[in-house]
């Protein structure tokens, strides 16, 4: 079955320590996204990918770093520069020309 | 003022009658506007999706927009307690087709 994959479900982070979410779609979709979830407030947007080699910043970019090697893989690293990253993290994929989101099941974040 | 507004809820129906959720934004030229259904601890569910002024209707979800006093509206009829989510309005910017904006989230819940 086709789908957006996210591991691992959830994450614990020890002061000053990175940790890497891992993101893999086969639905062949050129897009993929990082969104953080917190506790009553709508997903913002960290990076963005349109294509292998090339992602943006969103609006929180600050903390996070990204890589887009492969077109089904877009591993978001929490580092640690982010100095709030208790949150839920949520992936996901679009096709060119359509807005239409496709998530994975998220990681919840955690700092210890 | 926030992008993407709702009312956070709780909003409480009983079993059988109408949900009404409503969502404002504030980027006048925004172009395309979601409903996206989260359950706890989920990723969010596309549910519908409306492009133009008036209403549309898929089974008992109904999406109402009105660009010109810029909101929109999700309607359920019939609700049943498997509706009971938090409903996520989604509205695209207008200056990245890559960056959707979020709002908060308005919490159902259907009472049998």
């Amino acid at each position: 079955d086709g789908g957006i994959t996210q591991s691992p479900k959830y994450l614990f982070r020890k002061e000053g320590q990175n940790v890497t979410l891992s993101c893999e779609q086969n639905l062949n979709h050129d897009a993929m996204y990082w969104y953080r979830q917190d506790p009553g407030q709508g997903l913002r947007l960290i990076y963005y990918s349109q294509i292998v080699n090339d992602f943006q910043k969103g609006d929180i970019a600050e903390g996070y770093s990204v890589s887009r090697e492969k077109k089904e893989s877009f591993p978001l690293t929490v580092t640690s520069a982010q100095k709030n990253p208790t949150a839920f993290y949520l992936c996901a994929s679009s096709m060119p020309g359509q807005r239409k989101l496709f998530f994975g099941s998220g990681t919840q974040l955690s700092v210890l | 003022q926030k992008e993407v507004e709702q009312n956070s809820g709780p909003l409480s129906v009983p079993e059988g009658a109408i949900a009404s959720l409503n969502c404002t934004y504030s980027d006048r030229g925004s172009q395309s506007f979601f409903w996206y259904r989260q359950y706890s601890g989920k990723s969010p569910e596309l549910i519908m999706s409306i492009y133009s002024n008036g209403d549309k209707e898929d089974g008992r979800f109904t999406a109402q927009l009105n660009k010109a006093s810029q909101y929109v509206s999700l309607l359920i009829r019939d609700s049943q307690p498997s509706d009971s989510a938090t409903y996520l309005c989604a509205v695209n910017s207008l200056y990245n087709n890559n960056d959707m904006r979020f709002g908060a989230g308005t919490r159902l819940t259907v009472k049998p």
